[in-house]
């Protein structure tokens, strides 16, 4: 099963409005990060945050994390059209392995 | 700097065929990660390569299989496809695995190989 889960599955926003998505995870992480992937490309990095902090910015972006329920938001202030895309948090284990989970995504839609 | 290339973009098949998928990493990354993205199961990691070794492989069926060059490049194959198989195959490559809190293994995703099996 996936180790994060996103939620909503979809959202549609008004452009201008802002965007919350949210991650929830299962096991201890040592990072947790966000991408962006356009229909059918590859994902694109947004931000990481790691265990030991609370909340991160980037841009328009705002991440927070808390590791005491497992969970995880991004916001996207000020949307644009061009925000338009599928989200997905990415976590990695607080072992050796290192494959990186994706959890399932949000597809977020701008109505202009 | 380049970023990460996969050939080829677009692939048919068909059942009972094999394939082989290419992943150049940006350069200097050591690490590279294969996944498999359908519209059932998400994003579905398979295996991770380091310095030529699989360091990590997730729940894939002996059909998929990879390997990594001295170069950092990586393939990988999947033999005896199915119709399950069509997929968005999807390569990352970073500068480290990441181990240990003091990771950061950021990954640097290419655009994708879609591969179609009928």
């Amino acid at each position: 099963s996936q180790q994060g889960e996103e939620d909503p599955q979809a959202l549609s926003i008004q452009e201008g409005e802002n965007a919350t998505m949210n991650c929830s995870y299962k096991t201890s992480i040592n990072n947790l990060q966000w991408y962006r992937q356009n229909s059918g490309r590859g994902l694109v990095h947004l931000i990481l945050i790691r265990s030991n902090e609370r909340e991160k910015h980037s841009g328009r972006l705002r991440v927070t994390l808390d590791t005491s329920k497992k969970s995880s938001s991004l916001l996207i202030t000020a949307s644009r059209a061009a925000d338009t895309a599928s989200y997905f948090c990415a976590t990695d284990g607080d072992s050796s392995a290192s494959k990186i989970i994706f959890g399932s995504g949000t597809r977020l839609s701008i109505r202009p | 700097k380049a970023g990460v290339t996969q050939t080829p973009r677009y692939l048919i098949k068909t059942r009972g065929q094999q394939v082989t998928l290419s992943c150049s990493p940006i350069s200097g990354h050591r690490s590279v990660s294969w996944y498999q993205q359908t519209p059932g199961q998400g994003l579905q990691f398979l295996f991770e390569y380091f310095s030529e070794t699989q360091r990590n492989k997730g729940n894939f069926p002996g059909r998929f299989s990879g390997r990594q060059f001295s170069n950092s490049r990586s393939e990988m194959n999947v033999s005896t496809l199915e119709l399950g198989d069509s997929a968005l195959y999807l390569c990352a490559s970073s500068a480290t695995t990441g181990m240990g809190a003091g990771g950061s293994n950021t990954q640097y995703f290419g655009p994708g190989t879609r591969l179609t099996v009928l």
